[in-house]
């Protein structure tokens, strides 16, 4: 069964710093894997998605992600954030096409301070 | 692109009544929609995945005559909280997805309490 660990609960970062959240993956065929973004009270927004092809994705909002097969990882990163980026990160791994269920890490939720 | 619209927001409800939550592909036609719910502080749990035109698949655990699923039509599927209790406060989330197009687009989510 495919499963995904997100290793950190809760990261706090400066505002302007760089971002790192970590996802590990356990799939046994090629994964599809995404990362969604959460607000308080609010649905989930695709921030970016990964099939094949290039392993570094480019997302929206300044985010990228790069898969890892070695590590299966599949880490989401921002080289500067911004207080708007204050939520709740979701890493997901599915098997594919749009129609087999999604299974989600725990969640990170990232505080950015001034 | 790709919307999903999903209805109420919020809804309060007693307990012991009926409560049905509308999911509504806006621009797309969703062959499978899922449903999932989510506790405070806590990821998505998937509760059941429901393809147009069949019964619903219900992950382990899910009381599906508790919960139930309609996918009536290729933009439409509801979830029906049966018979309400305080416990099944949640949140919910809908999401639909069109087979082939490599997305998932979800809702903004209802949350339920019910006292």
């Amino acid at each position: 069964a495919q499963s995904v660990t997100q290793p950190d609960i809760h990261i706090t970062v400066s505002e302007g710093a760089s971002l790192e959240l970590r996802c590990n993956y356990s799939y046994g065929a090629t994964p599809y894997l995404f990362w969604y973004v959460q607000s308080p009270g609010q649905g989930l927004q695709l921030l970016l998605k990964y099939f094949s092809g290039d392993t570094l994705v480019q997302g929206i909002k300044g985010f990228e992600a790069e898969f890892k097969r070695s590590q299966s990882s599949f880490n989401l990163r921002k080289p500067s954030v911004h207080w708007s980026d204050a939520a709740e990160y979701f890493c997901a791994v599915g098997e594919g096409f749009g129609n087999e269920k999604l299974t989600f890490g725990t969640g990170t939720r990232l505080t950015i301070i001034p | 692109g790709a919307v999903v619209s999903q209805h109420p927001s919020r809804v309060i409800c007693k307990s012991g009544t009926s409560v049905k939550i509308e999911c509504r592909s806006l621009d797309f036609q969703a062959t499978t929609m899922f449903w999932y719910r989510q506790f405070p502080k806590q990821s998505l749990m998937l509760m059941a995945t429901s393809n147009e035109g069949s019964k619903a698949t219900y992950e382990q655990g899910v009381e599906k005559d508790k919960f139930l699923i309609n996918h009536a039509s290729l933009t439409l599927s509801t979830l029906t909280v049966t018979s309400a209790h305080p416990e099944d406060s949640s949140f919910y989330i809908c999401s639909a997805s069109l087979t082939g197009n490599y997305g998932y687009t979800f809702g903004s989510g209802t949350r339920l309490t019910v006292v």
